[in-house]
């Protein structure tokens, strides 16, 4: 099974500036990753799959990258909505498996 | 619009059984791989299991293995998962989730809002 890692498990950042996000993976995924956003009380949002492929209706600001087995989610100017809890997730073989979040607070 | 409402959660026993059900709409449901993600309280996502659009292949994460059973009914368009052999860690929201594309895509476009499961005495 491929364990994947994100940090720092908290940002504190501020509205407008850039978030930069990790995520690990134990083994080469090559670039079979997605990442999903997660706000309380409400069902994940997809974001990126295939590394770096913003989902539909996904706006710029949101971007990823890497492969392999480092990968990074960049939000460029934090907006006061994406104020959340960032998942990444592989898909390259079974099981597929989710990194444990970074929470992304003021 | 694609809609996912998940039901049967709810208090059962260390040891005792749930089924899960998850009605969907709003797309060509037998088209569509789909997925059982769960949230236990203060952690992070974990994925389950999942199901081809026909019923098969099916797949599963170690920690459920041989005690969930995912399943679907395409005349329903309704997704099930049968939990049995219940402990207290398996407390969780579940969530019922639809694949981002056709064939057996391996990644999530839509969730549903989710059922809290409560393993409890």
């Amino acid at each position: 099974e491929i364990v994947m890692t994100q940090s720092p498990a908290a940002l504190s950042v501020s509205p407008g500036e850039r978030a930069t996000l990790s995520c690990r993976a134990s083994q080469s995924v090559s670039s079979n990753l997605a990442w999903y956003q997660h706000k309380p009380g409400q069902a994940p949002r997809l974001l990126i799959d295939g590394a770096s492929t913003r989902a539909t209706g996904v706006p710029a600001r949101f971007s990823g990258s890497g492969s392999g087995t480092e990968f990074t989610l960049t939000i460029s100017s934090l907006q006061s909505e994406d104020f959340a809890v960032y998942y990444c997730q592989h898909y390259n073989n079974w099981p597929l498996s989710f990194g444990g979040g970074t929470k992304v607070e003021i | 619009e694609v809609q996912l409402l998940e039901s049967g959660g709810g208090l059962v026993q260390p040891g005792g059984s749930l089924r899960l059900s998850c009605a969907a709409s709003g797309f060509t449901f037998n088209s569509y791989a789909m997925y059982w993600v769960r949230q236990a309280p203060g952690k992070g996502l974990e994925w389950l299991s999942a199901i081809g659009g026909s019923g098969d292949p099916t797949f599963y994460a170690d920690s459920v293995k041989g005690r969930f059973t995912i399943s679907r009914d395409n005349s329903k368009n309704t997704l099930y998962l049968q939990m049995s052999s219940l402990s207290p860690e398996d407390t969780a929201v579940y969530y019922c989730a639809k694949a981002a594309g056709g064939a057996f895509t391996p990644w999530i476009g839509y969730w549903g809002q989710g059922t809290l499961v409560t393993v409890s005495s």
